[in-house]
């Protein structure tokens, strides 16, 4: 069974752009969550999508949103990007929503806002 | 406070020996508790959780719950080189997890 994808794999933006990431699950995964991570803060919630709708949201500015396609491929948007919100994106599936007896992440996406 | 507490390390530990690695979190609401292995340059996965107060044991690996306490904590036993990457502590809180900055592990050969 193929694992979490997420691409790109490496993005390099310029303050003010905005991105779009995308995370497609593991076959029969329904839930996706997004993290960031940076070596400051440590791995933090954005987001978890279930079914197409946003379940749990962490404590995140407005720019950052996401969604949720049918076949629970998800996408994560970051607008009016900053210089701060370099890091690296990671997505993870689950089967079921707010699992994580069994969820798997993505190798990740490395932004950085120069 | 932060939520969850970690030592950042790095934990140096001989070859062979127990590694221990100790976690606080701060909300008596937490549910679950994970800890998740990250080698350098790649994702977490998860190696073991808990949910119970004690011990739960998974080859070389323990993990300990003390809900009185608000701790919990990994033990690796037999430590080998491989062994060696970050180990996240995270718990469930809310439908929502909540990662420690993770303890830097270096397994001496």
């Amino acid at each position: 069974k193929a694992g979490v994808t997420q691409t790109p794999r490496y993005l390099i933006k310029t303050r003010g752009q905005q991105v779009t990431l995308s995370c497609s699950p593991i076959s029969g995964h329904r839930s996706v969550s997004w993290y960031q991570q940076t070596p400051g803060q440590g791995l933090q919630f954005l987001f978890e999508y279930f079914s197409e709708t946003q379940r749990n949201k962490g404590n995140f500015p407005g720019r950052f949103s996401g969604r949720q396609f049918s076949n629970s491929r998800s996408e994560m948007n970051v607008s009016t990007l900053e210089l701060g919100d370099s890091a690296l994106y990671l997505c993870a599936s689950s089967p079921k929503w707010g699992d994580a007896y069994e969820q798997y992440f993505g190798p990740g996406t490395r932004l950085t806002v120069t | 406070q932060k939520e969850v507490e970690q030592n950042s390390g790095p934990l140096s530990v001989p070859e062979g020996a127990i590694a221990s690695l100790n976690c606080t979190y701060s909300d008596r609401g937490s549910q679950s508790f994970f800890w998740y292995r990250q080698y350098s340059g790649k994702s977490p996965e998860l190696i073991m959780f808990i949910y119970s107060n004690g011990d739960k044991e998974d080859g070389r690996f323990t993990a300990q719950l003390n809900k009185a306490s608000q701790y919990v904590s990994l033990l690796i036993r037999d430590s080998q080189p491989s062994d060696s990457a970050t180990y996240l502590c995270a718990v469930r809180r809310d439908d929502k997890i909540i990662f420690g900055k993770g303890t830097r592990l270096h397994i001496l050969p």
